[in-house]
Parts: C-alpha cells; structure tokens; sequence
C-alpha cells in the first residue's frame, strides 16, 4: 500500500519570504499523481498543485513550484513570496494512475503553516 | 471551477438516531464520489467511494451498514450515519474527482 509521510507538523513563514514544505511517499508504482491541497480554518480543500509522475518537468502554479525527485520518493512545495492568506493545513497526496474505484486518494498527516507580518 | 456542496454544514443529533448528509455535485456529473472523515487536527481519511448506480466501495475498517452510501444521480450521493454514536463525532468531507471537494459537515453526536 502507498503511504505518504509529512515530516513537518508546524512551519513558519514570514510575509513575503519563501517556505518549502517536505513529502515523500512510498509506492512500487511507476506511473501516479502527486498533489498538494490548501486546508485553510475554513476546512474547504483546495487543490493547489498537481504533479504526474511521468513528466520530468516540475509542476508550476504562480507562486507555488514543486520539486520532484522520482528517484528519491520525495515531492516538496515551495511558496515564494509568501502571503497571509497562505496560512493555512498543507496536505500532500499521493493517487496511482488507475481509473475507477483504485484511484483514491491517499493524504500525509499534513502540515500547518503559519505566516508572520 | 466545478462547485461541490454538502447539506448539512453541521449538525447535532442524539446517540442511537441517523443522519443524512448529501454532497451534491452542482455543475457537472460525477459518476464517482469519495466521502472522507478528518477527525480534529488530523488527516482526511476515506471511508468509501461512492460510485453512480452501483454499490460502494468501503476503505478497510470502514462499516458499511453503519455508513450507508446512496449515489442515485449523477449530481448526488448522500451518506447515512445510522445510530451514530459520540466516536461518530467529526468533519465529513466528500469530493467530486480528486480536485472538487465539498466545504464538508460537522458531525456532533451527543
């Protein structure tokens, strides 16, 4: 089974500086999707980044990037020019490439991220 | 983007009675629904995945006749919590695809 690990509970940020959150993942799969979801106080998941496992190129979205490293099983978030409205759970995901009822979602423990003035 | 709503946003309901929530998907069809629970400061973790016309699909450990799933239209799929219990206390979410999910529901059971 694929698990996802998010080794930070807590991070902090201040505005306008830029913040990497860690995910790595455990699958003998060779094609699968990766994501990172928003979890604002709200609790309304927002999808913010997505990042199929077969392309080489790392996954842009305005201000957030990521870096994947197949090799290494590790998938971090970068957020540059960070904001207050970034604050918020980072939850990263892990989906393989199937179709129907086995393409679940599976989500690491999450993050929390603060962002200080 | 699409727009998923869930009824109710939160609820209080007694210990031994059922309750309703219905996750309705309001611009598009899905033929595959997921429902999850996340417990206070914890991860989402599914429960089941609700396909269109047929039956679901429950995660390990997950009781299926104490968490009843309909998904009778392509728009809806609702979930029962039958004679809910305090430990049945949490936040369901359900999404749409992996990319839409509802604002989720509150779930007290006192």
């Amino acid at each position: 089974a694929q698990t996802v690990t998010q080794s930070q509970p807590e991070m902090s940020v201040q505005e306008a500086e830029t913040v990497t959150l860690s995910c790595t993942y455990d699958t003998s799969e060779s094609d699968y999707y990766l994501f990172w979801y928003k979890q604002p106080p709200s609790r309304q998941m927002i999808l913010v980044i997505r990042q199929e496992a077969y392309k080489q190129q790392n996954a842009t979205e305005n201000r957030f990037s990521v870096n994947f490293q197949k090799a290494a099983k590790s998938f971090s978030l970068k957020i540059s020019d960070s904001q207050l409205g970034d604050a918020a759970m980072y939850f990263c995901a892990y989906r393989t490439f199937s179709t129907g009822t086995a393409s679940k979602l599976t989500f690491g423990t999450g993050t929390r991220l603060q962002v200080t003035l | 983007g699409a727009v998923v709503s869930q009824h109710p946003s939160w609820v209080i309901c007694k210990s031994g009675t059922s309750v309703k929530i219905e996750c309705r998907s309001l611009d598009f069809q899905a033929t595959t629904m997921f429902w999850y629970r996340q417990f206070p400061k914890q991860s989402l973790m599914l429960m089941a995945t609700s396909n269109e016309g047929s039956k679901a699909t429950y995660e390990q450990g997950v009781e299926k006749d104490k968490f009843l799933i309909n998904h009778a239209s392509l728009t809806l799929s609702t979930l029962t919590v039958t004679s809910a219990h305090p430990e049945d206390s949490s936040f369901y979410i359900c999404s749409a695809g992996r990319r839409n999910f509802g604002p989720g529901t509150r779930l007290t059971v006192t």
